[in-house]
């Protein structure tokens, strides 16, 4: 069935260092890729997303790449700030009987030490 | 003003029982969903309701039984709790989830933490 894989599980780095968060995909038809946020004890929220039409959308200190042949996609966080500390999900749509759902990666856990 | 709200925010109970978690959306969206959380933060969808039709049903124990009233509102019921039951269980809402339409943002719920003992 679809799967989405996520990697790394856990990242440590140091405040103003970048971070790099990678995702595979294994649906060809996935076209809308969103990265979601989680703050300890708080709901996901959308931080950044990109459609299968395009291959790179920035915003601010964060940016999204899209490899579409190879089936990856990456978040990248520059300058990292403590505030940044959280669990990081990819997601990627699939198709279930004429409706879209989302598949989540695992998450990656994201230290920012200052 | 809250998006997408649900209630309980905790929910702490023995196994056996029967519990219900409400959600409402006030977005005007037009599809809901429940995902279930584990205590390793997997974020796995359950049910998707679109227009108070149910259009995702995943590999999920009968126990379980989502509602839609409207499509402003989608509530769980689960009966005969189980100790595999304890997670996060967040509800979400989009403006649509038809293919052909370009997908939108889920907005999730603040989640409502249920503890089977």
């Amino acid at each position: 069935g679809e799967n989405v894989e996520q990697h790394p599980s856990t990242l440590s780095v140091q405040e103003g260092d970048s971070a790099v968060i990678k995702c595979t995909y294994s649906d060809s038809a996935s076209n809308y890729f969103p990265w979601y946020k989680q703050e300890l004890g708080k709901r996901p929220q959308l931080i950044i997303d990109i459609r299968s039409n395009v291959g790179e959308k920035k915003d601010q200190r964060i940016a999204v790449t899209l490899n579409k042949t190879a089936k990856h996609f990456s978040l990248h966080i520059t300058e990292t700030q403590p505030e940044d500390s959280a669990v990081y999900f990819c997601a990627a749509t699939s198709f279930s009987g004429g409706y879209n759902k989302l598949i989540f990666g695992a998450g990656t856990r994201l230290a920012v030490h200052p | 003003d809250t998006a997408v709200s649900q209630t309980p925010k905790y929910l702490v109970t023995q196994m056996g029982n029967d519990k219900s978690i409400k959600c409402e959306q006030n977005l005007g969206h037009d599809t809901m969903y429940w995902y279930k959380q584990d205590s390793k933060k997997f974020l796995k969808i359950m049910f998707s309701y679109n227009n108070k039709e149910l259009i995702i049903n995943e590999t999920v124990p009968n126990r379980f039984s989502p509602k839609s009233p409207d499509k402003a509102h989608l509530n769980l019921h689960i009966n005969s709790l189980e100790l595999g039951d304890s997670a996060v269980y967040f509800c979400a809402s989009s403006q649509d989830s038809v293919v052909g339409v370009s997908y939108n943002e889920q907005f999730f719920g603040p989640g409502t933490r249920l503890t089977v003992l």
